[in-house]
């Protein structure tokens, strides 16, 4: 089974909209971290936003929030007032403390800001 | 499952020796590897790019001499990090694509620990 699943592989937000993408995740370790970053064009990945699987209130990071429901074990990235410059790819990964720290990152959903 | 895998998950080498890191598409043939290195802020900077049978595009400041890169197959491509030393302790991920634009599939990653 996929560790993180992203089902969007693209999406469209007009700007200075709100929007959300979506992230699940599969894991039977207690203790792991949930992270997005964003790819733009350039290739690298920007590290956005972390969450703890022991943190108590979703993570914000300015724009970006994480919206954590752990018993649905999903993570969704939310993104408010868009700009054009949030057009990119995002990725949603987790780290299991079991696996060593591991890597495991879902496939991405392309994000296009309208202006 | 993992569609692609990162061998070895852990390696801890000597300074002044040379380390491979491989990385693999399992369920299918990756036209173009890529290469990242994570930075403390948990920013993942594109190293390299491979493309099957031909020279890896190396970002800028990366040392093509000190990593070298090879995608001799469409399901294979390795990170030689070559006269290690303590300062390129960190840890690797590569992620393949299936086709332009295709699907990106990410490793898990190595820990590299040079002493």
């Amino acid at each position: 089974a996929q560790k993180i699943t992203q089902t969007q592989p693209g999406m469209f937000v007009q700007e200075k909209e709100a929007v959300t993408l979506d992230c699940t995740y599969d894991t039977s370790d207690p203790s792991y971290g949930l992270f997005w970053y964003k790819q733009p064009s350039s290739g690298e990945m920007i590290f956005l936003i972390y969450q703890g699987s022991y943190d108590q209130q979703n993570a914000t990071e300015g724009r970006y929030s994480l919206n954590f429901q752990k018993a649905r074990k999903s993570a969704n990235l939310v993104i408010s007032a868009s700009q054009l410059g949030d057009s990119a790819m995002y990725f949603c990964a987790m780290r299991e403390r079991g696996t060593g720290n591991q890597f495991y990152f879902g496939t991405g959903t392309s994000l296009t800001v309208i202006p | 499952g993992a569609v692609v895998s990162q061998h070895p998950s852990w390696v801890i080498c000597k300074s002044g020796t040379s380390v491979k890191i491989e990385c693999r598409s399992l369920d299918f043939q990756a036209t173009t590897m890529f290469w990242y290195r994570q930075f403390p802020k948990q920013s993942l900077m594109l190293m390299a790019t491979s493309n099957e049978g031909s020279k890896a595009t190396y970002e800028q400041g990366v040392e093509k001499d000190k990593f070298l890169i090879n995608h001799a197959s469409l399901t294979l491509s390795t990170l030689t990090v070559t006269s290690a030393h303590p300062e390129d302790s960190s840890f690797y991920i590569c992620s393949a694509r299936t086709g332009d634009p295709g699907t990106i599939y990410f490793g898990e990653g190595s820990w590299l620990t040079v002493v």
